[in-house]
This record gives C-alpha cells, structure tokens and sequence, in this order.
C-alpha cells in the first residue's frame, strides 16, 4: 500500500503557542489529503479536506482560523493549530488518497500526539 | 446525516476462532466500503476495501457487502492474539459534492489465547 509519513509523531508545547505538523505522501501523489482527530476512546473525526492548491474545506464546528491548513504541493499537507489550549490536546491524523485495483483508497499517517500544557 | 454503524464491543473470540465484525450504513449512494484495523496508541492501517456485493478474501481476512441491505462485514479466520484491535468500518460516501470516508465508532476485538 501506498506510504503516508508525519512529523512530528508527538509534541508538547505550552498553551498559546502554535504547532505545525507536516503530512507527506511519500510514494504517490495526492491531490486530497484529510485531517483528522481522535480523542481517547473515540473513532476519528474529519476536520477538513486539503486540496492542493486551493484553500482547504472545514468540517462543521472546525474553526479555519485555528486550524491553518496548507496544501502546497501534491506530496505535503501541513496543519498548523494556532493559540494551542488544553483542550487541542489530541490525536491528530492525517491521511492521503490514491487510486489502486479499481478504487480510491485511503491511507493513514502514523498520527501526532499533541499535548498542550 | 450520514451514518455508520458498528457494534462497539467489546467482541471476545478464542484463539483459533472465526471473529465476526458488522456494519451497518445509511447512505445508499455509498460506493466503496474499508475495513480498518486500529491498534491502541496507533493510526489506522488499512486491512481491506470492497465495492461490489458479494465477498473478497485475502489471506485470513473476508469481506462481505450487501449493498440491499446495507451492510458490511469482515470475518477473520484462524483469529490470532495481535488481531486484537479496534476494527473500523467506513464508508466512502458523497457529502455535499465531495466523496468522504464515514467512520464507525469501532468495534474492539479480542483474542483470548
């Protein structure tokens, strides 16, 4: 299967600071790539879709202000949580679509653990 | 609003035994259907995908679509200790123009040696 990366894989930063994390599809080219988080016990929840090139869809309740998503170039997504608090601490994931055996699949990053103090 | 539904266990199977994942969806535009195996502390890895009604195998893993009924379902065979996961089922629907993958809550499986 096709390889998605991110960096970091875990950070810890203090309330009101910003975090970038970076999104990489390494061994394809993806026009779409998807942010999700997940909270302990809790399935995923898509936060936004990033097209490359053109500005990014939030889901409902997903505030685009604090949310920063570029889509620079079909191998990288970078999502930027700005004035982190408590309450951003989560699993964020991202993930990347290919087309492979007759139908779009999608593919996983190994997640970032964000930890706000 | 779009659903996916999953019995969220938790499913304890005996070692060497056939474990019985469902799922059910809403949407009846729904075209591609995955099956996704989430270790705890892990992201999701994909195990499997299906769109035509019907079953696929690959190695211990079935897939099983009834797009009349609407329902997927993953069977795992000769089940093993490291199969104990969380399994998610989702389901690329259209939203709003767009073809996004709808998550089950998972269902948590697991192995007892």
């Amino acid at each position: 299967g096709a390889v998605v990366s991110q960096h970091p894989s875990w950070v810890i930063c203090k309330s009101g600071t910003s975090v970038k994390i970076e999104c990489r599809s390494l061994d394809f080219q993806a026009t779409t790539m998807f942010w999700y988080r997940q909270f302990p016990k809790q399935s995923l929840m898509l936060m936004a879709t990033s097209n490359e090139g053109s500005k990014a869809t939030y889901e409902q309740g997903v505030e685009k202000d604090k949310f920063l998503i570029n889509h620079a170039s079909l191998t990288l997504s970078t999502l930027t949580v700005t004035s982190a608090h408590p309450e951003d601490s989560s699993f964020y994931i991202c993930s990347a679509r290919a087309f492979g055996q007759g139908a779009w699949e999608q593919y996983f990053g190994p997640g970032t653990r964000l930890t706000v103090t | 609003q779009k659903e996916v539904e999953q019995n969220s266990g938790p499913l304890s199977v005996p070692e060497g035994a056939i474990a019985s994942l469902n799922c059910t969806y809403s949407d009846r535009g729904s075209q591609s259907f995955f099956w996704y195996r989430q270790y705890s502390g892990k992201s999701p890895e994909l195990i499997m995908f299906i769109y035509s009604n019907g079953d696929k195998e690959d190695g211990r893993f079935t897939a099983q679509l009834n797009k009349a009924s609407q329902y997927v379902s993953l069977l795992i065979r000769d089940s093993q200790p490291s199969d104990s996961a969380t399994y998610l089922c989702a389901v690329n629907t259209p939203i709003q123009g767009a073809q996004k993958l709808v998550f089950g809550q998972g269902t948590r499986l697991t192995i007892n040696p």
